[in-house]
């Protein structure tokens, strides 16, 4: 298997434009995140879905933010519009629940987000 | 509110040398903890995994520690070579994880 795969590896973009981040978890796999990472606050969980319906949106920062998962292969994460604060370096990641509730996660290798 | 504290500043060790990294939590009754390994520009990597019934976990090099009377997981690499500098993150909970902000490992020969 390729692993998590996310697309685009950089973004540059200005500030009140959309942004939108696209993963593909790991075939198989039952559960989805969305991460955000910087320096100050380290990695943050924003949202993550279950079987394709998200479960806890409550680390999405405000409704700027979205995030969908129209099938099992795909999930997008929507900024708009973007604002300088928003750059941080973004992760999906996906897992396949083991016994006893736990779950290693797979990270992809993120994309890196610059709003100017 | 649920607190993870890493050692924030990095840790430098020689090689050959045991690496012992901590990570403390409060607010939280996790039942599992988990050790991440992330290099730079990269994501995080799952290391290991233990139960909150458990003392001690081993693989390979690598050892973890867990003691929720003290709300205390230990890391532990043995034998350290240059290869094992990185920044290495815990994470709780179950589904759903909380991570630490992480200790960055410098190997030097």
């Amino acid at each position: 298997d390729a692993g998590v795969i996310q697309s685009p590896r950089h973004e540059v973009t200005e500030m009140g434009q959309e942004v939108t981040l696209r993963c593909k978890p790991i075939s198989g796999h039952d559960y989805l995140f969305w991460y955000r990472q910087t320096m100050m606050r380290g990695l943050e969980l924003l949202i993550y879905f279950n079987n394709n319906v998200p479960i806890d949106d409550s680390g999405m920062p405000e409704d700027r933010f979205s995030a969908k998962m129209p099938n099992a292969s795909f999930s997008t994460l929507k900024i708009q519009p973007s604002e300088p604060r928003d750059s941080a370096v973004y992760f999906c990641a996906s897992s396949l629940r083991g016994a006893e509730g736990r779950n290693e996660q797979f990270f992809g290798p993120g994309t890196r987000l610059t709003v100017l | 509110s649920q607190k993870i504290e890493q050692n924030s500043e990095a840790l430098n060790i020689q090689e050959g040398k045991t690496a012992t990294l901590t990570c403390n939590y409060t607010n939280y009754s996790p039942a599992y903890l988990q050790w991440y390994r992330q290099d730079p520009g990269r994501g995080p990597v799952f290391l290991l995994l233990i139960r909150e019934n458990e003392k001690e976990k081993r693989k390979e090099r690598l050892k973890v520690t867990f003691d929720t009377t003290l709300k205390q997981s230990l890391f532990h690499i043995t034998a350290s070579q240059p290869a094992d500098s990185a920044t290495y993150l815990c994470a709780l909970g179950g589904s759903k994880l909380t991570f630490g902000t992480g200790t960055r490992l410098q190997v030097t020969l």
